[in-house]
């Protein structure tokens, strides 16, 4: 079975411009959440996505989204980058709506470079 | 609002020997407890879970041990290897507006010298 694959593994871009970053969950899982991993800091959770809808939010500003289409992959869209917004995205997915209950399998992460 | 904290940044043990991961959390609704493993270049994995009805649970060379009334859990590695080094994450499910998300701290990163 595969596991959870995110494109690109690494990107670099300016200060101001725009990235998408893209996230396929395992078969039969449903559910996709997206975080950041910023240098020194805990994975900070981002977007939480089931059955193509916006289930949960993390404290990041509007700039940051995505959506989940109807295959349950998932983009993550952040607009105007920033120097802060450096860090690994890691996508990971899961079966069920209630992360009490089921086990979260994370992707390799996609490292974002701002300059 | 660090919800849970690792104060650990890292660990570094003999192998062989028992590797103890220390996690606190502050909010005292937390039910459900679950550590990760990190290597480098690859995404976090399921480690290990406890609910807050158990205060202990292992699953093989790992313990986790859950003390509700210090609001502090600990993950046990006995004993450790080489291959258990990496960075270990504790999570535990958080409401926010009305819905769940997981709340990470910032990791221990654990060297178990050969």
């Amino acid at each position: 079975e595969a596991g959870v694959t995110q494109s690109p593994t690494h990107l670099i871009k300016t200060r101001g411009q725009q990235v998408t970053l893209r996230c396929s969950p395992i078969s039969g899982h449903t559910s996709v959440y997206w975080y950041q991993q910023a240098l020194g800091l805990g994975l900070q959770f981002l977007l939480w996505y089931d059955e193509g809808e916006e289930r949960n939010r993390g404290n990041f500003p509007p700039r940051f989204s995505g959506r989940q289409f109807p295959n349950y992959s998932s983009e993550l869209n952040v607009n105007a980058l920033e120097l802060e917004d450096s860090a690994l995205y890691l996508c990971a997915s899961s079966r069920g709506t209630s992360t009490t209950q089921e086990t979260q399998y994370f992707g390799p992460g996609t490292r974002l470079l701002v300059l | 609002d660090q919800q849970v904290k690792q104060n650990s940044p890292s660990l570094s043990v003999q192998e062989g020997r028992i590797s103890i991961l220390n996690c606190d959390y502050t909010n005292s609704m937390f039910d459900y407890f679950l550590w990760y493993k990190k290597y480098p270049a690859e995404g976090p994995t399921f480690l290990i879970s406890i609910s807050s009805i158990k205060d202990k649970n292992e699953d093989g060379r790992f313990t986790v041990f859950l003390n509700k009334s210090a609001k502090h859990l600990s993950l046990h590695i006995v004993p450790s290897q080489p291959g258990d080094s990496a960075v270990y994450f504790c999570a535990a499910p958080a409401v926010q507006g009305g819905s769940e998300k997981l709340v990470f701290g910032k990791g221990t990163k654990l060297t178990v010298n050969p």
